[in-house]
């Protein structure tokens, strides 16, 4: 099983600033990655596929990179609305996996 | 709009057969070209996929899962649902149905509420 290994496990960013979220994979996984963000009791919503295409409606200050086994996102600006736990998910290799997540907190 | 909803027992006893059904609207599960599946999310596994399931009917496990789930679908309700058997604390988390975007090894574009469940006598 490939192992996703997601850095820092709490980001503290004030609003307005820039926040970078790193995920590398245990092993080459090509450009399949998404990154899914999740507020407390809610489900995880899709940001990015395909490690940079944003997805439906997600706010251009979002943007993916990466191939390989590096991957990043990067929150440009951050909103009121940002602060949530990030997740990485490698999904060349059967069974998918995800990382442990980054909490971006409030500084 | 499609949406994905859970139901099932909230708690389990240890050793007996957690159920759960996934009750799609908006779309025909079984006429569209998408994959559909099952996640899990716990305090000591994080996010943990169990299974998937295509429009075809074909199921694809876990391998840690494989030989504990199974998946059964109801065309006439819309709905498809799991059973993971002989379940221990470790099963307790709660569970999303999902839909992969068009393919096996995909994003997952819509995710249900997601249900708790809890494993204890």
């Amino acid at each position: 099983e490939i192992v996703m290994t997601q850095s820092p496990a709490t980001l503290s960013v004030s609003p307005g600033e820039r926040a970078t979220l790193s995920c590398r994979a245990s092993q080459s996984v090509s450009r399949n990655v998404a990154w899914y963000q999740q507020k407390p009791d809610q489900a995880p919503r899709l940001l990015i596929f395909g490690a940079s295409p944003r997805a439906t409606g997600v706010p251009a200050r979002f943007s993916g990179h990466g191939s390989g086994t590096e991957f990043t996102l990067t929150i440009s600006s951050l909103q009121s609305e940002d602060f949530a736990i990030y997740y990485c998910q490698q999904y060349h290799f059967w069974p998918p996996t995800f990382g442990r997540g980054t909490k971006v907190e409030i500084k | 709009q499609l949406q994905l909803q859970e139901s099932g027992p909230g708690l389990v006893k240890p050793s007996e057969t957690l159920s759960l059904t996934c009750t799609v609207s908006g779309a025909s599960f079984d006429k569209s070209d998408y994959f559909w599946g099952w996640i899990r999310q716990s305090p000591g596994k994080g996010l943990e996929w169990i299974v998937s399931l295509s429009y075809t009917g074909s199921t694809y496990n876990t391998p840690s899962l494989r030989s504990r789930v199974t998946i059964s679908v109801d065309t006439v309700r819309n709905r498809f649902s799991l059973r993971l058997n002989s379940v221990t604390a470790a099963d307790t988390a709660i569970y999303y149905c999902v839909r992969q975007s068009d393919d096996l090894l995909t994003h997952v574009d819509y995710w249900g509420q997601g249900t708790l469940v809890t494993v204890s006598s």
